[in-house]
């Protein structure tokens, strides 16, 4: 257990629609991270937050959004869903910003009918 | 262009030491070297972290030469529970955070 938690652990929903995924990163880390993993693409890297501020953007698209609250946790936004959106999502969190020893969540598996 | 290369796919046996090796020609200066592995449908989990010579924890070593250009994850006995992809990372964290995972090792381990 990374003592990252993630909800929910499994979406289904049509195409068009949103979804909010939620991240509640380790105790005492104030970075936390967004990845899609899809079989074609791979691990993925979408976004970075720092104690609340944006810090790095990675293979973002723009239907999507993210922010992190005071108490650190963070939700994924996912609007006009595409079936191609069906994939893996892992929020990862660490104490400091821009750090590569990072701790991952189960994930959430978004199904995109 | 890749920041690291690693083997698509390995084999190995129970019992037996693997070693992972992972390219990375162009590794800056003040860039750290950081494996995970990732059993499938969990998130990847953090192995070890090393910037040069050699690291050791209670699960693996990683040897990384002068030149820094390479770098080789060491697991030790293996076990048909280390089956799993292994991912190898170079960076800083610096202002270009984007880290890369790539497609990592698929480290099979027969009985």
């Amino acid at each position: 257990d990374s003592g990252v938690t993630q909800t929910p652990k499994h979406l289904i929903t049509a195409t068009g629609q949103r979804v909010t995924l939620r991240c509640s990163p380790r105790s005492g880390d104030l970075s936390v991270y967004w990845y899609q993993q899809s079989l074609d693409q791979g691990l993925q890297f979408l976004i970075q937050y720092y104690n609340g501020e944006e810090r790095a953007k990675g293979n973002i698209l723009e239907r999507f959004s993210a922010q992190q609250f005071p108490d650190l946790h963070s939700e994924l936004n996912l609007s006009s869903l595409e079936l191609g959106d069906s994939a893996l999502y892992f929020c990862a969190s660490s104490v400091a910003t821009g750090d590569y020893e990072q701790y991952f969540g189960p994930g959430t598996r978004l199904t995109v009918t | 262009l890749a920041k690291t290369t690693q083997p698509i796919s390995m084999d190995s046996y129970e019992g037996q030491e693997v070693n992972i090796t992972c390219s990375h020609n162009n590794i800056a200066t003040n860039d750290y070297i950081t494996w995970y592995q990732q059993f499938p449908s969990q998130g990847p989990r953090f192995i070890i972290q090393g910037y040069k010579t050699k690291v050791t924890n209670e699960v693996a070593s990683l040897f990384i030469p002068a030149d820094r250009k390479s770098s080789t994850l060491s697991l030790p006995r293996v076990s048909l529970s280390d089956t799993a992809v292994y991912y190898c990372l170079v960076g800083d964290g610096g202002g270009s955070y984007i880290p890369t995972f790539g497609r990592g090792t698929s480290l099979i381990v027969h009985p």
